[in-house]
């Protein structure tokens, strides 16, 4: 699996914009890109997925560069919820394909 | 119903006992997973059935035994585990075996071992 480069952490303010950046520079062109959150004590959950076009839905919006190179997780308005480490994971299409963790970046909330 | 059930929540048990953990999905998602976590660390891939059948099995060793009786269920069978299997042990599915939908979790049975 092509492997992706996070912040070990970031903070936020509440009800501000976050940004999370996520690199993955060996991507290959049939490589999604999927976001996956933890909050405390719970299992992972989707947040967003997508491969080459900017994705939007309720909770997230996924930015990709044009190359593909690095993407970027937009949480347009951080609420203490969203507190929790978020994962970007390559998705590789080729038969059964797992996700494979890496080590994420646990993002805190202030109010 | 897009839940992810797992059963129990809590199990603590003895290095000479034999228990089993429990996955249902009622989603007909035909793809399931096993993952363990340590605390403070990622989830780590274990085991992944495809229609029912194991696909990948991460190099886990044989105390651990998963089983798919059906294309709803998943069972992990545990026997003679040692103290450091005790985890977070994660079950997901997904609808199929592409990179292009999502997967689902449940909340995880903690395994104390003791």
């Amino acid at each position: 699996d092509a492997k992706t480069t996070q912040p070990n952490s970031m903070e936020s303010n509440e009800e501000e914009p976050v940004h999370l950046p996520c690199n993955h520079s060996t991507i290959s062109g049939t490589d999604y890109i999927h976001w996956y959150r933890q909050l405390p004590s719970q299992g992972p959950e989707y947040v967003i997925h997508g491969l080459t076009s900017n994705v939007n839905n309720r909770m997230a919006s996924l930015a990709i560069a044009e190359d593909r190179k690095s993407s970027t997780l937009i949480l347009h308005r951080a609420t203490l919820r969203d507190a929790a480490v978020y994962y970007c994971i390559l998705n590789a299409y080729s038969g059964n394909t797992p996700l494979v963790f890496g080590k994420g970046t646990r993002l805190s909330v202030i109010a | 119903d897009t839940e992810v059930t797992q059963t129990p929540k809590h199990l603590v048990m003895g290095m000479t006992n034999k228990k089993s953990l429990k996955c249902e999905q009622h989603m007909g998602h035909r793809a399931m997973y096993w993952y363990k976590q340590k605390a403070k660390k990622p989830p780590e891939l274990m085991f992944v059935y495809s229609y029912e059948k194991l696909s990948i099995n991460e190099s886990v060793p044989s105390r651990f035994s998963p089983e798919c009786p059906n294309s709803s269920l998943l069972n992990l069978h545990l026997h003679a585990l040692q103290p450091e299997d005790s985890a977070l042990y994660l079950c997901a599915s997904r609808r199929g075996t592409g990179p292009y939908t999502e997967a689902f979790f449940g909340q995880g049975t903690r395994l104390t071992v003791v």
